[in-house]
């Protein structure tokens, strides 16, 4: 168990429509780093952020966007879903991102869009 | 974004010694090495890390060129639950920000 929860584990949903994909980092754990992994391919870094606030930007869609809660939570919204949006969405956290220590990564999201 | 080349595939038997091969030519002074395995249908798991100088864990050892243009994973005795994806990934500084950039990894298939 790496500490990092990701709700809900399967999502199937239908073209057109908006999700919300819900990360809880680990205890004490600032950063938090969603990534896009599709069929057999690498991760994709969308978007990260430390402390609330946004800190790097990878090849997160205009269709998506997250937020970093004060209670250090974050939610990667996903609105006007294609199909080609089905993938697994992970999550990670990490202590200090100023450090390049490790990051946990939590279970994944598995978005289904039919 | 400095950028990492692994082989795309490798096999081992089991209990005998695994190399995965990293190159990072483009690598600054100021990225970390990463290394992260990823079981199927499951999140990556952290492996090991370092900066300059080799590393040992309780998982495996890194093995990192002085010119720190490439490194090497080593898992010392393979088990068939060490079959999965490795990934060495550059925790990358880049002006006010570290991300991690991924390859696409080295699938490892352990022989029983």
């Amino acid at each position: 168990d790496s500490g990092v929860t990701q709700t809900p584990k399967h999502l199937i949903t239908a073209t057109g429509q908006r999700v919300t994909l819900r990360c809880s980092p680990r205890s004490g754990d600032l950063s938090v780093y969603w990534y896009q992994q599709s069929l057999d391919q690498g991760l994709q870094f969308l978007i990260q952020y430390y402390n609330g606030e946004e800190r790097a930007k990878g090849n997160i869609l205009e269709r998506f966007s997250a937020q970093q809660f004060p209670d250090l939570h974050s939610e990667l919204n996903l609105s006007s879903l294609e199909l080609g949006d089905s993938a697994l969405y992970f999550c990670a956290s990490s202590v200090d991102w100023s450090r390049g220590t490790e990051a946990f990564f939590g279970q994944g999201t598995r978005l289904t869009v039919v | 974004d400095a950028k990492t080349t692994q082989p795309n595939s490798m096999e081992s038997n089991e209990e005998e010694p695994v190399h995965l091969p990293c190159n990072h030519s483009t690598i600054s002074g100021t990225d970390y090495i990463h290394w992260y395995r990823q079981l199927p249908s499951q999140g990556p798991e952290y492996v090991i890390h370092g900066l300059t100088s080799n590393v040992n864990n309780r998982m495996a050892s890194l093995a990192i060129a002085e010119d720190r243009k490439s490194s090497t994973l080593i898992l010392h005795r393979a088990t068939l639950r060490d079959a999965a994806v490795y990934y060495c990934i550059l925790n990358s500084h880049g002006g006010n920000n570290r991300k991690l950039i991924w390859g696409l990894g080295t699938s490892l298939a352990v022989n029983p």
